[in-house]
């Protein structure tokens, strides 16, 4: 079917390397940050969150890092696999809040 | 099945046409979600049930969208007099409880084009 994405921002990726995904935030009172990933065709998959009152968050092969200074939010990917190629996108939500608010998204290719 | 069912998997529609879209939950979890997913989007939003109550519709775009869940588990979404900016995917999302946390299960959506 066709891909969700199309006219995303993408990053393209060597097969083995790390890569880095972005993300600016603009809820202030947000206090909850969650990493999706959304394969074409499918809904998007849960990978790893992170809460206010923590800097960085580590999963398997993934990291989280959250810079609420500048309202920032980055995923890191260790030894990126062909695997990995999809849309990701961040999302948060607000302590009284139970409403996930989702970014753009990026593309993610990677070469083999 | 173990994850979020959705119905139908695509559906193409003439404009002014109804039409509705289903969403069976995990079961037993008490919170679902829809949103909607233009293409090149992220997911808006449209309206959250915690069991068959709707505390939040203000996503819902206009009064032609409207949605019902019954007996705590299925959930169905209704367009009336499709449009054809209504063309998207709809996803469905279930939670064990309305919390605060964001680990929701996505279903893999019904895509709507409206011609």
């Amino acid at each position: 079917g066709e891909s969700v994405g199309l006219h995303l921002p993408t990053l393209s990726v060597q097969e083995g390397d790390n890569s880095i995904i972005n993300c600016a935030y603009s809820n202030s009172a947000s206090d909850y940050f969650i990493w999706y990933k959304q394969e074409s065709g499918k809904g998007p998959q849960f990978i790893i969150d992170i809460r206010s009152n923590m800097d960085k968050r580590q999963g398997q092969r993934v990291t989280v890092l959250l810079n609420k200074t500048v309202k920032h939010l980055s995923l890191q990917i260790a030894a990126t696999q062909p695997g990995d190629s999809a849309v990701y996108f961040c999302a948060e939500i607000s302590d009284s809040s139970y409403k996930l608010i989702f970014g753009s998204g990026t593309r993610l290719l990677v070469r083999p | 099945g173990a994850g979020v069912s959705q119905s139908p998997s695509n559906k193409v529609t003439e404009k002014g046409k109804d039409v509705e879209l289903r969403c069976d939950p995990i079961s037993g979890h008490t919170a679902l979600y829809w949103y909607r997913q233009s293409l090149g989007q992220g997911l808006e939003f449209l309206i959250y049930f915690q069991g068959n109550s709707a505390p939040d519709k203000s996503g819902l775009p206009s009064d032609r969208f409207s949605a019902e869940r019954t007996g705590g588990s299925v959930s169905t979404l209704t367009i009336q007099r499709t449009q054809q900016e209504d063309s998207a995917v709809y996803l469905c999302a279930s939670s064990l409880f309305a919390t605060d946390t964001g680990e929701l299960f996505f279903g893999e959506g019904s895509r709507l084009t409206v011609l």
